[in-house]
């Protein structure tokens, strides 16, 4: 199947700790994003990747590292997790190859759903 | 305030009525509008997208833009309960490397 996946889907740790999440997407696109779904449904943009090069870092607190190993993978890794990062996370794609964006489709991932004990 | 502004609801209408929904935003750079549905424990998808002002229609669906008033809206004609899902208004600027804005989503619910 073509799609964004993102494992795990659920990802219960307590506070303190460290985590990473995948995402993989198969649909050749260049541009890759997560985001952070609150509480609320509110759907922030935390990064993005095109082409393995960072592009957009929202105000997001340096315990979170996004890694691209290629333009088909996007992880993020969370440090010393703390109770408010407890969210879903969504990685999604688009097929954005320059910065003159328009119409932009962004595909999502299933989503993780992040519990910090 | 944030940029783009959407009642969160819930929305509960009776199966075969008209959903109205609608999100206003302050950045008058903002030049494509976005509709996406997000089902319970899902990742959004997308419904609809237009440019600039006017009105889009898909099937059931008419997406409409006013930029004078910064305004846009989605209507969902003779509503099916498997529209019952969250409704993520999105949208964003030229030259924003698909940095999107979203509303926080409306929840509609369809009574059968």
């Amino acid at each position: 199947d073509t799609a964004v996946s993102q494992t795990p889907k659920y990802l219960v740790t307590q506070m303190g700790n460290d985590k990473s999440i995948k995402c993989e997407q198969n649909l050749g696109h260049d541009t890759m994003y997560w985001y952070k779904q609150d509480s609320k449904k509110f759907l922030k943009i935390m990064f993005s990747y095109n082409n393995k090069e960072l592009i957009i870092n929202e105000t997001v607190p340096n315990r979170f590292s996004p890694k691209s190993p290629d333009k088909a993978h996007l992880n993020l890794h969370i440090n010393s997790l703390e109770l408010g990062d407890s969210a879903v996370y969504f990685c999604a794609s688009s097929q954005d190859r320059t910065g003159v964006v328009s119409y932009n489709e962004q595909f999502f991932g299933p989503g993780t759903r992040l519990t910090v004990l | 305030q944030k940029e783009v502004e959407q009642d969160p609801g819930p929305l509960s209408v009776p199966e075969g009525a008209i959903v109205s929904l609608n999100c206003t935003y302050s950045n008058s750079a903002f030049q494509y509008f976005m509709w996406y549905r997000q089902y319970s424990r899902k990742g959004p998808e997308l419904l609809m997208y237009t440019y600039s002002s006017g009105n889009k229609e898909d099937g059931r669906f008419t997406a409409q833009v006013d930029k004078s008033s910064k305004y846009i809206s989605l209507f969902i004609r003779d509503s099916q309960p498997s529209d019952s899902a969250t409704y993520l208004c999105a949208m964003n600027p030229p030259g924003s490397w698909g940095k999107l804005q979203f509303g926080a989503g409306t929840q509609v619910v369809v009574t059968p």
